[in-house]
């Protein structure tokens, strides 16, 4: 079993709608959870950066951890055909550490 | 511009011929690293290195060497190449201690 799983989609949504993407994980170590969103033929950027459980807002986008669950969520608000992208859900067990574990990605398409 | 560039960016080569993948990073950034990512797994680490001359194996280092020999550079050699690493390579870097990881275009690889 993966110690990151993510649903790899393609999860396809009307322009404007709520886009919600989840990880699960096994590993009860990982303390900091990260969202990448990679582009079709670029490297992945990150998008969110989230410490132990709760909720960070940016923007469209919100992180939610739940490590009692060992899962954590991404949102996106209003969402845009420019969101269409493949989103990748990272954690490590330090801050800055030198080892991410990233899932598997879930590729979202916004439909105009 | 602040960049992280890798060449080549396509490479098909045969087994056994060696070949080395080269990343150089502009931003004078401590922490490089280099990932593979194949179709439902995400991006796995190959290796790492915290400076110059400080290098150590990330999740999936079989078969593959670095250097660092300088701070911007820190080329990925393959001695011996495998189709199972055939696969699409990501450099990264950032600076110590902070998490925003800055990633190149990626190295698609086909070794047949």
């Amino acid at each position: 079993q993966k110690e990151v799983e993510q649903d790899p989609g393609p999860l396809s949504v009307p322009e404007g709608a709520i886009v919600s993407l989840n990880c699960t994980y096994s590993n009860s170590a990982f303390q900091y959870f990260m969202w990448y969103r990679q582009y079709s033929r670029k490297g992945p950027e990150l998008l969110m950066y989230t410490y132990s459980s709760g909720n960070k807002e940016d923007g469209r986008f919100t992180a939610q951890v739940d490590k009692s669950s060992k899962y954590i969520s991404l949102f996106i608000r209003d969402s845009q055909p420019s969101d269409s992208a493949t989103y990748l859900c990272a954690m490590s067990p330090q801050a800055a550490g030198n080892k991410l574990t990233f899932g598997g990605g879930t590729r979202v398409l916004v439909k105009p | 511009e602040a960049q992280v560039t890798q060449n080549p960016r396509y490479l098909i080569t045969v087994t056994g011929k060696k070949l080395t993948v080269t990343c150089s990073q502009n931003m004078n950034h401590e922490y490089m690293s280099w990932y593979r990512q194949d179709p439902g797994l995400g991006l796995r680490q190959i290796y790492y290195s915290m400076n110059v001359e400080v290098t150590d194996k990330g999740d999936v280092p079989e078969g593959y060497k670095v250097s660092r020999k300088e701070k911007r550079n820190f080329p990925l050699i393959l001695e011996s190449p495998s189709p199972n690493q055939t696969s699409l390579y990501f450099c990264a870097s950032r600076v110590w201690g902070q998490e925003t990881q800055y990633f190149g275009p990626g190295t698609r690889l086909l070794v047949l």
